[in-house]
């Protein structure tokens, strides 16, 4: 199965964009990219997904590198509530689209 | 509101005794999933299950037990037989089988043992 690496944490100050990496150089090529995002003592809440184009939403954006090897979770003007563990996740479709979480990315957002 | 409810938030227990921690969806995803999360980790897969009266093991099932006998329910039973069972536990739920959807997860149940 594809696995997914992250940077432990990250820093950013509020209202500045935020560019969260992730590498995933075994993805197939049926694999979507999904991030997701954890808030503290929360459940995780789904943020983005892609294939292969960039995607937008209204929380972030999503840049997939051509070559499909990493991807970059985009959030536009970070704020105090965006301070949360960010994972980035290859579903298992064909295990009932399983997620496995590696430990994400702990952003810090300083006021 | 269509979602995924897990109850209690907060559950204690004596060591020794079985608890069983309550996941209910009503958004008629057919594959739904239980997660531990211990202290700064990641979740790690306990059980999951794609259709009614049918799951399997995750990575961590050892001391835990499941069934699935409605849709919208997925219960999971902590045994004595779980060595660490303090842990923050939460319960997923997505459409099955279909590539291009998100998972929904519960508020959590974060139980203690003592």
């Amino acid at each position: 199965d594809a696995k997914t690496t992250q940077p432990n944490s990250m820093e950013s100050n509020e209202e500045e964009p935020v560019h969260l990496p992730c590498n995933h150089s075994t993805i197939s090529g049926t694999d979507y990219i999904h991030w997701y995002r954890q808030l503290p003592s929360q459940g995780p809440e789904y943020v983005i997904h892609g294939l292969t184009s960039n995607v937008n939403n209204r929380m972030a954006s999503l840049a997939i590198a051509e070559d499909r090897k990493s991807s970059t979770l985009i959030l536009h003007r970070a704020t105090l509530r965006d301070a949360a563990v960010y994972y980035c996740i290859l579903p298992h479709y064909n295990a009932g689209n399983m997620l496995t979480f590696g430990g994400g990315t702990r952003l810090m957002v300083k006021p | 509101d269509g979602g995924i409810t897990q109850s209690p938030k907060y559950l204690f227990r004596k060591e020794g005794q079985n608890v069983t921690l309550s996941c209910e969806q009503n958004l008629n995803h057919d594959a739904m999933y239980w997660y531990r999360q211990d202290p700064g980790q990641g979740l790690r897969l306990i059980y999951y299950s794609q259709i009614v009266n049918d799951f399997q093991k995750g990575d961590i099932a050892e001391g835990y037990s499941v069934s699935r006998e409605k849709k919208e329910s997925f219960p999971l039973t902590v045994t004595s037989a779980q060595k660490n069972p303090t842990a923050f536990y939460l319960c997923a739920s997505s459409i099955s089988r279909t590539v291009n959807t998100e998972a929904f997860f519960g508020q959590g149940t974060r139980l203690t043992v003592v």
